[in-house]
């Protein structure tokens, strides 16, 4: 079965600090993996998505994941944070033509002044 | 852009009570829906996925008589959670994709049982 890690659970950071959160997921054939983004009291928005192609994509935001095979990782990466990405993150992966998707755990990050 | 409404955001009950949530797509025809729950400081946990037109399907360790779904037409999926009880507080999100685009989730149902 399909599983989503997300190591961080809880991260403060400082402005203008660079961001990582890391995504593992367990599954051995193609994967789409995405990044959602809850604003507090929001609804989850997609924040950037792999399929296919350049294992770097870039999101809304300023934000980019890394998409590397073979340690099965697709981190989240951003270089300057603001207080306003104060918010939780979910990785999350499904298998081609589904929709259905499976979440990490997710990461609350919380940005101060 | 397309959008996926839940209604209501928030609803308080009695224990024993039946509790029903819908789940529109405004803008785009959906026949599948999903839903989730998600507990405080949790992360999303499928429950089942809604067909249009058929049965859903649930996921393992969810109850089919529980968590009612039903998926009357391209637009609208409900589920009604029945006889609630105070452990199935939490939070209910559902989502839904045009054919080919992009999933899109509501806003999620904050349900409170006493």
């Amino acid at each position: 079965a399909q599983s989503v890690s997300q190591h961080n659970h809880h991260v403060i950071l400082s402005e203008a600090a660079s961001l990582e959160l890391g995504c593992n997921y367990s599954y051995g054939g193609t994967v789409n993996l995405f990044w959602y983004v809850q604003y507090p009291g929001q609804h989850l928005q997609l924040l950037l998505k792999y399929f296919s192609g350049d294992p770097l994509v870039k999101g809304i935001k300023g934000f980019e994941a890394e998409f590397i095979k073979s340690k099965f990782s697709f981190n989240l990466r951003k270089p300057s944070v603001q207080w306003s990405d104060t918010a939780e993150y979910f990785c999350a992966v499904n298998a081609p033509y589904t929709d259905k998707l499976i979440f990490g755990t997710g990461t609350r990050l919380q940005v101060f002044p | 852009g397309a959008v996926v409404s839940q209604h209501p955001s928030r609803v308080i009950c009695k224990s024993g009570t039946s509790v029903k949530i819908e789940c529109r797509s405004l803008d785009f025809q959906a026949t599948t829906m999903f839903w989730y729950r998600q507990f405080p400081k949790q992360s999303l946990m499928l429950m089942a996925t809604s067909n249009e037109g058929s049965k859903a399907t649930y996921e393992q360790g969810v109850e089919k008589d529980k968590f009612l779904i039903n998926h009357a037409s391209l637009t609208l999926s409900t589920l009604t959670v029945t006889s609630a009880h105070p452990e199935d507080s939490s939070f209910y999100i559902c989502s839904a994709a045009p054919i080919g685009g992009e999933l899109f989730f509501g806003e999620g149902s904050r349900l409170t049982v006493l």
